[in-house]
């Protein structure tokens, strides 16, 4: 059964600084998801990462997966206020997708 | 086109009732999935229709939830007897196949569901 767990939960980052959220799982994953999901909203896609040595870029967030590790990663770089959210990270164990508990992004001036 | 759909998208209910919840997926979608978010939690897994095939309903956590879907159309989602434990936002999704290593889910907007 694959298990995917999340850390840091909570992160609260000043503006302009750089950092990186670690997903780790359990088992094998065909897919890693991230998602973002803004205060009272639902998830948004953000990157979809296939194989092992993924990576995917979108302004200041990059994705990475390293399938031997049963690892992927969300780097922040240069973090502006608009990037608050919680992200999490999901694989897929049979059909259903299993999410990790979130990260709770916080970007502070 | 339009995204998945959900209504209503705030329940408040009393404790002992029993409530529907529904979601319209994206036309063509053949695959749904229902999600439960605690509070401050990730999502976790309720059910899943694809197709014709019997649902998967491994994720259900009592008997006393239950979802039915009308061919590749609307799902409803009911919860009898309502516990304050089933206080939640209830996410759908939808995707064009049932196979998630292959077709990513798109998610509606959730129902805030609240027993009091």
């Amino acid at each position: 059964e694959l298990k995917v767990e999340q850390n840091p939960l909570f992160l609260s980052m000043q503006e302009g600084k750089n950092y990186t959220i670690y997903c780790n799982y359990s088992t094998t994953s065909d897919r890693l998801y991230w998602y973002r999901q803004d205060p009272g909203k639902s998830l948004e896609s953000l990157f979809v990462l296939l194989s092992n040595g993924a990576v995917k870029q979108e302004g200041r967030l990059m994705a990475s997966l390293d399938t031997k590790a049963r690892l992927s990663t969300l780097h922040i770089t240069a973090a502006v206020h608009d990037l608050s959210a919680t992200y999490f990270c999901a694989g897929t164990g049979n059909t259903p997708l299993v999410f990790g508990k979130g990260t709770r992004l916080s970007v502070i001036a | 086109g339009a995204g998945v759909s959900q209504s209503p998208s705030n329940k408040v209910t009393e404790k002992g009732k029993d409530v529907e919840l529904r979601c319209d997926p994206i036309s063509g979608h053949t695959a749904l999935y229902w999600y439960r978010q605690r509070l401050g939690q990730g999502l976790e897994f309720l059910i899943y229709f694809q197709g014709n095939s019997a649902p998967d309903k491994s994720g259900l956590p009592s008997d006393r939830f239950s979802a039915e879907r009308t061919g590749e159309s609307v799902s409803t989602l009911t919860i009898q007897r309502t516990q304050q434990e089933d206080s939640a936002v209830y996410l759908c999704a939808s995707s064009l196949a049932g196979d998630s290593a292959t077709y990513e889910q798109y998610f509606g907007p959730g129902t805030r569901l609240t027993v009091t």
